[in-house]
Formats: structure tokens, sequence, C-alpha cells
């Protein structure tokens, strides 16, 4: 059971921005912990999209963004393009469990 | 760059082991830290564990305590994950990637490894 919780889905048209919230507690966001958000395209390995909450490594769009505040982070798409059409999944580390943890995920659809 | 290539799907029996293995290539194995993360069908993905070959330090999470061994051979850069007593509940798709900075991040992957528990 993932102790970070997102919204199963959200969709947008092309151009349009969406938002993918991570809901965490004091145990792990809410304790300082950086959030890392990781796209994973349909049959394939889990991407690095986003570390340490806003940044992106080399080769990732700037239309991707991250940012955290209190027991939270979310991930926003800008221009959301068919591309971007995947599965999008946040994670911590959450100092009660002493274990890296993910999120529920969400999945993302371009309309 | 750092890669990361996984062993071939398996298919075992409800109470048997499977070992799967994880052959880094680019940069100093010693250096690195590996984590494995499973996915089960439809599923989300869930962090085993992780080991940090220079020292043969692992560690686990909570709920695999006891039925998962994390090994690494330094000779070959190869990471393995052995999991026993296996259930359906284990059918999934097994991967490695290379942990770094604080929290871990995951960066690569292996390309994963399917595991089928059935009788």
């Amino acid at each position: 059971q993932s102790v970070l919780t997102q919204p199963p889905s959200v969709s947008g048209a092309p151009g349009q921005r969406v938002t993918i919230s991570c809901t965490g507690s004091n145990s792990n966001i809410g304790a300082g912990h950086d959030v890392h958000w990781y796209q994973q395209l349909p049959g394939t390995a889990p991407k690095l999209l986003i570390f340490g909450n806003n940044n992106r490594p080399s080769g990732v769009p700037d239309r991707f963004s991250g940012s955290k505040s209190g027991t939270s982070a979310s991930l926003a798409i800008t221009g959301l393009q068919a591309e971007d059409e995947a599965d999008y999944y946040c994670q911590s580390y959450d100092s009660s469990l002493r274990e890296s943890v993910f999120g529920t995920g969400t999945q993302v659809t371009v309309l | 760059q750092v890669q990361l290539v996984q062993s071939g799907a398996e298919v075992k029996k409800p109470g048997s082991s499977v070992k799967v293995s994880c052959k880094a290539s680019g940069g100093p194995f010693s250096s690195y830290t590996i984590s494995w993360v499973r996915q089960a069908p439809g599923q989300g993905l869930e962090w085993m564990g992780r080991i940090i070959p220079f020292v043969g330090f692992a560690n686990y999470a909570q709920q695999f305590q006891g039925r998962l061994t994390i090994s690494a051979d330094k000779s070959t850069t190869t990471a393995y994950l052995e999991l026993s007593s296996l259930r359906s509940e284990d059918t999934a798709v097994y991967y490695c990637a290379r942990a770094h900075g604080e929290p871990n991040r995951f960066d690569p992957w292996g390309q994963g490894t399917l595991v089928i528990v059935s009788s």
C-alpha cells in the first residue's frame, strides 16, 4: 500500500496544462525529503522525469516542472502533447518506514 | 553512461524461489547503489530493497524481510535479486535501477524481468 497518494487519472486537450498532485505526510514529504517524478510509457520501464522537487535531467523538455509545499508535491505538464500519454509516479523517502516510497500513480490521457 | 541489462522472463511454481540478475556497464560498479522495484500487472511501483556493492550492505522493505536477498558480484558487475516462498501475488515485472542522491532517485532502470508464479 502506497503512502503517497495521487489521483488515478487526469486528462487534457493538446496544448493544455495539467497538474498531478502527490500527497504524503509528516514522515515523508512533510519531513523535508525531496520528491522525484517518473514517466512510464506503455510497456516500458519508468524514466526519471524530475528530481529534487523541481530539477529536470538532461533531455527532459521544460514543459515538465515540479514543485513541493508542506506534505504535498505537484507535477505540471504545460503544452500537453500526445506523446505525454503515460503513467506518472512520484517518489520520496519515508523516515518512519525507512524505505523509499512511491505514489499510487496517475494515468495522463491526451484527449 | 550507465546501462543495466536484466535476465529473461521466468515462470515459477508457488513455494519456489527465483533469482533475477542485473548486469551493469559504464562507470565504476563499486560506486553504485542498485535498487530493485517491482510492478504487479496493472499496478503501481513498489520499492523492494537495495544494495551498495562496495561494502556489500543491503537493506530491504519491511514486507519482504526474510524472503528477499539482494546480492552483488563486483567481479562481474552484476546485482541479483532472489525471492523465495513465491506466491501468485509475486507475479510482476521486476526492475533494477541505479539509486543515487538523498533521498535516492532511480536512474537509469533496467528493462525489467517478468516473473510469473503459477501452478
